[in-house]
């Protein structure tokens, strides 16, 4: 089975731009997570997606938002970005969710100037 | 809120030795816990999760809750060994809850 694919691998924006990642889970995967790792704070959960409905949301401002298709791909959507957005931006995904292991992707590489 | 700490950013041992990577977290309920790889140039993956009970690559770890502790061991140390290691916190199962992930220790095994 082929990985889980993130589109770009990287991006540069300007402050106040908004930035729109993808990620396609492994074929037959229902579940999609988002991770935030940057150096100082590390890897922090974003949100989490099944069938299409968000479960699961993490500590961060409403400019970070998300959505999932029918085909179980995920976007992820940042607004008036800010320089401390600049990270790596990790999509993970899973059979269920519950009790099954995450599948990492490469993550897309977001560089706010 | 549940919080994992790696006390370790860096640790450096010689082939053949044994290696200790601790994991200690603090939640009141029964979390499950995760270690995480990531090689270099590759993406992060699981190595092994406690409830599991499993020798992944010669690694295991033991869940300690009376010391809230999930340290990974493996008693002789390869070169290929030499990755960044993630321990990792679920509170419902799996992750898709969102897993609480530490700061990672580098491991790097010196020939």
């Amino acid at each position: 089975k082929a990985g889980v694919t993130q589109t770009p691998r990287y991006l540069i924006k300007t402050r106040g731009q908004q930035v729109t990642l993808s990620c396609s889970p492994i074929s037959g995967h229902r579940s999609v997570s988002w991770y935030q790792q940057t150096p100082g704070q590390g890897l922090q959960f974003l949100f989490e997606y099944f069938s299409e409905t968000q479960r699961n949301k993490g500590n961060f401002p409403g400019r970070f938002s998300g959505r999932q298709f029918s085909n179980s791909r995920s976007e992820m959507n940042v607004s008036t970005l800010e320089l401390g957005d600049s990270a790596l931006y990790l999509c993970a995904s899973s059979s269920s969710g519950t009790g099954a292991p995450l599948h990492f992707g490469n993550g897309t590489r977001l560089t706010v100037t | 809120a549940q919080r994992v700490t790696q006390p370790e950013k860096l640790l450096s041992v010689f082939k053949g030795a044994p290696v200790e990577l601790k994991c200690n977290y603090s939640y009141s309920g029964s979390p499950e816990l995760f270690w995480y790889v990531q090689y270099s140039r590759q993406r992060l993956q699981l190595l092994l999760r406690h409830i599991s009970r499993e020798s992944i690559k010669g690694f295991t770890a033991d869940l300690n809750k009376g010391e809230t502790s999930f340290h990974l061991k493996k008693p002789f140390a390869q070169e290929e060994d030499s990755a960044m290691y993630y321990c990792a916190l679920s509170v419902s199962g799996g992750g898709a809850d969102g897993l609480t992930f530490g700061k990672g220790t580098h491991l790097i095994i010196q020939p």
